[in-house]
């Protein structure tokens, strides 16, 4: 079993909608959550950044973070073609420095 | 400000030929990351430096494979020989500390096919 699963999609929605891309992960050590977009023939960005639990609000995007549950969450509200990309969730432990464990990424398009 | 360099950005090579693929880090990043991205298997940690020194490298799938980082402005991953299997796109990435969190940038990535 993979530590960390993402469903990979593909993902189209039109202009608009709110869009939910999720992530489960099965090590309890993890502390760091991050968000990476990554759009075609590109490296990966960060995009999101959360610290343990909660949630964390930029703009049109909003991450979500459960560790009772181990399930981290990302909402993209009035989506924009502009967002057509892979979105990547990474996560680390506390003690493990900025060694990242990545899902597999859920390509989403955004469908003007 | 120069982001992650990595060169070549495409290289097409027959397999048992070996392969070097370079990163410049940001300049001013302690901590240097080498992955590999592929469809069936996502992106994978293969190696990371800190300080130019190797803390990691677990992740490198087999002896063919090496990373070196002679200074904290240049790193090199080589395989050799190359097969099939390799192709894949290799991105480098780096950081400012080896803390947890902190954030990495990734470089544009080097697209490799070995036929």
């Amino acid at each position: 079993q993979k530590e960390v699963e993402q469903d990979p999609g593909p993902l189209s929605v039109p202009e608009g909608a709110i869009v939910s891309l999720n992530c489960t992960y099965s090590n309890s050590a993890f502390q760091y959550f991050m968000w990476y977009r990554q759009y075609s023939r590109k490296g990966p960005e960060l995009l999101m950044y959360t610290y343990s639990s909660g949630n964390k609000e930029d703009g049109r995007f909003t991450a979500q973070v459960d560790k009772s549950s181990k399930y981290i969450s990302l909402f993209i509200r009035d989506s924009q073609p502009s967002d057509s990309a892979t979105y990547l969730c990474a996560m680390s432990e506390e003690t493990s420095g900025s060694r990242l464990t990545f899902g597999e990424g859920t390509q989403l398009t955004v469908n003007p | 400000d120069a982001g992650v360099i990595q060169s070549p950005r495409h290289e097409v090579t027959e397999m048992g030929q070996e392969v070097t693929l370079r990163c410049k880090p940001i300049s001013g990043h302690n901590s240097l990351f080498w992955y590999r991205q592929t469809m069936m298997r996502g992106l994978e940690l293969l190696i990371y430096f800190n300080n130019n020194v190797p803390i990691d490298d677990s992740g490198m799938p087999e002896d063919r494979f090496s990373a070196k980082m002679p200074n904290a402005s240049f790193s090199t991953l080589k395989i050799q020989p190359s097969e099939p299997r390799d192709s894949a796109v290799y991105f480098c990435a780096s950081s400012l500390w080896l803390a947890g969190g902190d954030t990495q940038y990734f470089g544009p990535g080097t697209r490799l096919t070995v036929l």
